[in-house]
């Protein structure tokens, strides 16, 4: 069975530090991943996902197939940063995307 | 471009009643898909759908039932509301597992 793990419920950080949401994932193949964000009023949205390896609004997120990790990172966070993140896993045996509980992060300005 | 259109946005339902929540998207994907979101939890798959015929159960399906004529419409029906089904519905659509899924602003369903 596959399960995404997202530990932090919540997360503040102040403006200008660094962010890292992290996300943990359990699954026997090859594993799709992706971040999803929900900022306040408005739709979930894909934000990044890993094959694509893009840094999307300063944030990037890196596989690591050693420790089963998607971390989502940002250097230097802004106010506009504050929304949900969820982390999600994706199976192309069944079309079907597994996702985390969500870390809701709030910038401190 | 409307992408994921649900109705209603909020309702109110007496134990036992039923209802129809509605989905439509106008991207002509195949892929559409039912979560619902319970506070402090993360999303949990009910149904899904590859194609318009085609239907699978999802982590929570029971109380729940869909159907899938046509490519852009996907509701999630009700038959006998239970307080336990009070939640946030997401209704999403996409082309593939790898490709974004699209999601709709969400109906908040409450069970008294």
């Amino acid at each position: 069975a596959q399960r995404v793990t997202q530990p932090e419920k919540l997360l503040s950080v102040f403006k200008g530090a660094p962010v890292e949401l992290k996300c943990n994932y359990s699954y026997s193949g090859s594993p799709e991943l992706f971040w999803y964000v929900q900022y306040s009023r408005q739709r979930l949205q894909l934000l990044l996902r890993h094959i694509s390896r893009e840094s999307i609004k300063g944030f990037t997120a890196d596989l690591n197939k050693g420790e089963t990790s998607f971390h989502l990172k940002k250097p230097f966070a802004q106010e506009e940063d504050s929304a949900m993140y969820y982390c999600a896993l994706g199976n192309f045996g069944n079309e079907k995307l597994t996702f985390g509980t969500g870390t809701r992060l709030t910038i401190i300005p | 471009n409307a992408g994921v259109t649900q109705t209603p946005k909020f309702r109110i339902l007496k134990i036992g009643q039923s209802m129809t929540l509605q989905c439509a998207q106008d991207m002509n994907h195949n892929y559409m898909y039912w979560y619902r979101q319970d506070p402090g939890m993360g999303l949990k798959l009910i149904y899904y759908s590859v194609g318009a015929g085609i239907t699978d159960k999802g982590e929570v399906p029971n109380g729940y039932n869909v159907s899938r004529s046509t490519t852009e419409d996907f509701p999630l029906r009700l038959e006998l509301a239970a307080p336990s089904q009070t939640s946030v519905y997401f209704c999403a659509s996409g082309e593939r597992i790898n490709q974004p899924q699209h999601f709709g602003d969400g109906t908040r369903l409450s069970i008294l």
